[in-house]
């Protein structure tokens, strides 16, 4: 089966661009969650959806970033404009939740870089 | 307060041999669960057990093992013969509450433990 799938991978960009980071879940899961890693910060949860419905996103830095889960099957994180700070490793991770016991699958994380 | 501690930042294994990695964890919710999630060099993070507080025996997946001690609110995970592949970082992790609530499904990671495996 196939797990969750991002894009790009990797990406590099100036400061000031629009960055868009996309996120396949697998199939059948009804939550998604964008992380992000940094050294400093460690693995924080940005924000997430039950049913393509936003439930937290407390954890989204500011207005610059955005989130959308149009349908089941794919998500976006948006940051627009991009700053050097926001460079991490942004991983997208799904589940199937249910009452007491859900196990998120991460995908394999997109490498940010803005000079 | 931190939720997940993990207080060793780096631990050496020989191949072959057993080693453990600490985790405590804070909460007053009776309803949570406990994850550890290795991410070795390539940066991918993978699932390796679970355990829920209301779950009577400890959790087992092949070499893995989840030693847990609800009175210590600890949740170590033991790996049982060490192997080259086990050199990662090892991350616990804390889902509190059950189901869907507005912060029940967000995951706590503590800092992680850089395992290194010797030959």
């Amino acid at each position: 089966d196939a797990g969750v799938i991002q894009s790009p991978r990797h990406e590099v960009t100036e400061m000031g661009q629009e960055v868009t980071l996309r996120c396949k879940p697998i199939s059948g899961h009804n939550s998604l969650f964008w992380y992000r890693q940094t050294m400093m910060r460690g693995l924080e949860l940005l924000i997430y959806f039950n049913n393509n419905v936003p439930i937290d996103d407390s954890g989204m830095p500011e207005d610059r970033f955005s989130a959308k889960m149009p349908n089941a099957s794919f998500s976006t994180l948006k940051i627009q404009p991009s700053e050097p700070r926001d460079s991490a490793v942004y991983f997208c991770a799904s589940s199937y939740t249910q009452i007491n016991q859900e196990t998120q699958y991460f995908g394999p994380g997109t490498r940010l870089l803005v000079l | 307060a931190q939720k997940i501690t993990q207080t060793q930042p780096g631990m050496f294994v020989q191949e072959k041999e057993a080693v453990t990695l600490d985790c405590t964890y804070d909460t007053s919710d009776p309803s949570y669960g406990l994850f550890w999630y290795k991410q070795p060099s390539s940066g991918e993070m993978i699932f390796l057990i679970y355990q829920g507080s209301y779950d009577q025996q400890n959790a087992t997946e092949g070499r893995y093992s989840l030693n847990f001690q609800k009175a210590r609110k600890s949740a170590n995970l033991v790996i049982s013969a060490s192997q080259l592949g086990d050199s990662a970082m090892y991350f616990c992790a804390m889902r509190e509450g059950g189901g869907i609530q507005a912060s029940g499904s967000r995951l706590t990671f503590g800092e992680g433990t850089q395992l290194t495996v010797n030959p």
